[in-house]
């Protein structure tokens, strides 16, 4: 069973399009984030939600809102796409907030994203 | 910034020699993690070290870190092709940091 599952694995869109990415973890973890890793593999956290409360928020257009309905999913929402935002995204949740002697981070395989 | 930067960004060597990773951080952290990423999928977690150890094994990996010099090292001895990857740490001061990676190829 896949631990950390993200969908759809790509996205290809148009600019000005919205769009979402779904991100759920059978871990039973507290602490879910997005991280966006660019062309030259800069992997940067974009949020972490703690119990489905947003804990960082770090200076994100507000054109993304994560939404977590559960501590079990974390989905990250996408206004009026632009051409910057073609990256590759990833979810990742540990069960602790920060790192931890038991708190490595778990990542999904990524949502290839390409606003044209 | 307080991303960890590692060094060299791409190595290639041959199977069964030892690749060594560099990794540099500008503040005080509280553990250091190494994560490797293969093509197309997410990365995945290797070996964590805390500010107050030295040195830690794995299997064929061995970390060090030097809180003094803000740096760290990751040695993969005898090299596989399958080890052929990115290798990323991540540094911890209350959230994760992650740096550029090192690709590291390991030819056959």
């Amino acid at each position: 069973d896949t631990a950390v599952s993200q969908t759809p694995k790509y996205l290809v869109t148009q600019m000005g399009n919205d769009k979402s990415i779904k991100c759920e973890q059978n871990l039973g973890h507290d602490t879910m984030y997005w991280y966006k890793q660019d062309s030259k593999k800069f992997l940067k956290i974009m949020f972490s939600y703690n119990n489905k409360e947003l804990i960082i928020n770090e200076t994100v257009p507000n054109r993304f809102s994560p939404k977590s309905p559960d501590k079990a999913h974390l989905n990250l929402h996408i206004n009026s796409l632009e051409l910057g935002d073609s990256a590759v995204y990833f979810c990742a949740s540990s069960q602790d907030l920060g790192m931890g002697v038991n708190s490595p981070l778990h990542f999904g395989n990524g949502t290839r994203l390409t606003v044209t | 910034s307080q991303q960890g930067e590692e060094d060299p960004q791409a190595l290639s060597i041959q199977e069964g020699e030892n690749a060594t990773m560099n990794c540099s951080y500008k503040t005080s952290i509280n553990n250091l993690q190494w994560y490797r990423q293969n093509s197309g999928r997410g990365l995945v977690h290797l070996i964590l070290i805390r500010s107050n150890e030295r040195e830690k094994h794995s299997g064929r990996l061995r970390v060090t870190l030097d809180t003094s010099k803000k740096s760290s090292s990751l040695l993969i001895t005898a090299s596989r092709a399958a080890d052929t990857a990115s290798y990323f740490c991540a540094t911890d001061v209350g959230q994760f940091y992650f740096g550029t990676g090192t690709s590291l190829t390991v030819i056959p």
